[in-house]
């Protein structure tokens, strides 16, 4: 079985800094990973993917994730926090062994302040 | 290239009332999945349809069910709503010939509160 968790709940940073949020996996095969993002009232919008290329991923607004075997993680950073960055992120992890259909973690809520 | 598009956007409904939300995929994707995301329990799994066929369903009562169309357009129903059936349905379009690890385009999702 697969299953995915997010450290933290919310998150508070301050515009301009580091931005970090972490994702554990568990799956008994070579996962396909995933960062999605959620703005108040939307569906989710993919960040970016982990599909067994480069272990480091870039994405769309800034954002990158590393994809760490042997520690079972995936976390997400941005360098620069901007207050366009607050919303609620989610990581999610599918693999052909689950049929593919994603399971997410809890998701972490991102507050930016000015 | 348009999105994913369900409708309606809203909906409120009487407990002990069906419901019927509809999601077009984005053109040529002839996947569509069903997930429900709700404070409590977070995005959980429904059902997959590919080719007008259920491929893969997750831990739901029977009054949850959905049918794909031969345009790949997908509908879900609950039937006899609870209280606890009030959350953010979210339709997810893919692609699986494109390769292992396609990713999902969603929906901006149909939001359904009983009462």
């Amino acid at each position: 079985a697969q299953s995915v968790t997010q450290l933290g709940s919310h998150v508070s940073v301050s515009e301009g800094a580091l931005v970090l949020l972490r994702c554990n996996y568990s799956s008994s095969v070579p996962p396909y990973l995933f960062w999605y993002v959620q703005y108040p009232n939307q569906g989710l919008q993919l960040l970016l993917k982990y599909t067994s290329a480069a272990t480091l991923v870039k994405g769309i607004n800034g954002f990158e994730a590393e994809f760490k075997k042997s520690e079972t993680s995936f976390h997400l950073t941005k360098p620069s926090a901007h207050m366009s960055d607050a919303a609620e992120y989610f990581c999610a992890v599918s693999g052909k062994a689950a049929g593919n259909k994603l399971t997410f973690g809890g998701g972490t809520r991102v507050l930016v302040k000015p | 290239k348009a999105g994913v598009t369900q409708t309606p956007r809203y909906l409120i409904k009487t407990r002990g009332q069906q419901v019927t939300l509809s999601c077009s995929p984005i053109s040529g994707h002839r996947s569509v999945s069903w997930y429900q995301q709700t404070p409590g329990q977070g995005l959980q799994f429904l059902f997959e349809y590919f080719s007008e066929t259920q491929r893969n369903k997750g831990n739901f009562p029977g009054r949850f069910s959905g049918r794909q169309f031969s345009n790949s357009r997908s509908e879900m129903n609950v039937s006899t709503l609870e209280l606890g059936d009030s959350a953010l349905y979210l339709c997810a379009s893919s692609d699986p010939t494109g390769g292992e690890g396609y990713g999902y385009t969603f929906g901006s999702g149909t939001r359904l509160t009983v009462v």
